[in-house]
């Protein structure tokens, strides 16, 4: 399978512990993305990435959310100290550059107890 | 005004029915556009491409109005799995950005 994988698939975890996630893209694409989606929303936007560079954060981004690319391929966003209001479907998605769409992976759903 | 607007329906047809969703957006620099489709519980999935001079691709045909800054899709002959989330999405600055969807329940 060549497409975008996230993992895990499901997450639940207490208020206030840290989780990480993780999104291999298609290996040709040089932008990755992080959306979170609640439900009866669409996507939102959370960050991105050309190759190894993170260009854009959004301000639904706090302090407590970081996403990193080390080597240009997989990336991890990481949830510190993590809150209810962080429950949601994370979805990464890839593509081959600006005006390209977007292909996501299946996501990682977090709830948080 | 939110930079994506769409109808959130349920937009409820029987088999074999058209239906059309518009989608409306802020940013008149925008200048790609797409519809997604969502499944229940899954990720969204590209439907198709939304050009200029509009484009068809089977059923589904799209529109693109950048004077009145509005896209739409059209649905002939709706089938039963054609039930889902329609996501309209617009190029951001250097991302897309996505309505909170149409819903459609195709009933037989």
């Amino acid at each position: 399978d060549t497409g975008v994988s996230q993992d895990p698939r499901h997450k639940i975890t207490k208020r206030g512990q840290n989780v990480t996630f993780r999104c291999d893209p298609i290996s040709e694409h040089n932008r990755l993305y992080w959306y979170r989606q609640t439900l009866g929303q669409g996507p939102e936007f959370l960050t991105y990435f050309q190759n190894e560079a993170q260009l854009e954060k959004s301000r639904l981004l706090s302090d407590r959310f970081s996403a990193e690319r080390p080597k240009g391929s997989f990336s991890t966003l990481e949830i510190q100290r993590t809150e209810q209001g962080d429950s949601a479907m994370y979805l990464c998605a890839s593509s081959l550059g600006r005006d390209s769409p977007l292909h996501f992976g299946n996501g990682t759903r977090l709830t948080v107890t | 005004r939110k930079e994506v607007e769409q109808d959130p329906g349920p937009f409820n047809v029987p088999e074999g029915a058209t239906v059309a969703f518009n989608c409306t957006y802020s940013n008149s620099a925008s200048q790609s556009f797409f519809w997604y489709r969502q499944d229940c519980r899954k990720e969204p999935k590209l439907l198709m491409s939304v050009y200029s001079s509009g484009n068809e691709d089977g059923r589904f045909t799209a529109q693109l109005n950048r004077a009145s800054q509005y896209i739409s899709l059209l649905i002939r002959d709706s089938k039963l799995s054609d039930s889902a989330t329609y996501l309209c999405v617009l190029e951001g600055t250097d991302k897309l950005i996505f309505g909170t969807g149409t819903r459609l329940q195709v009933f037989p």
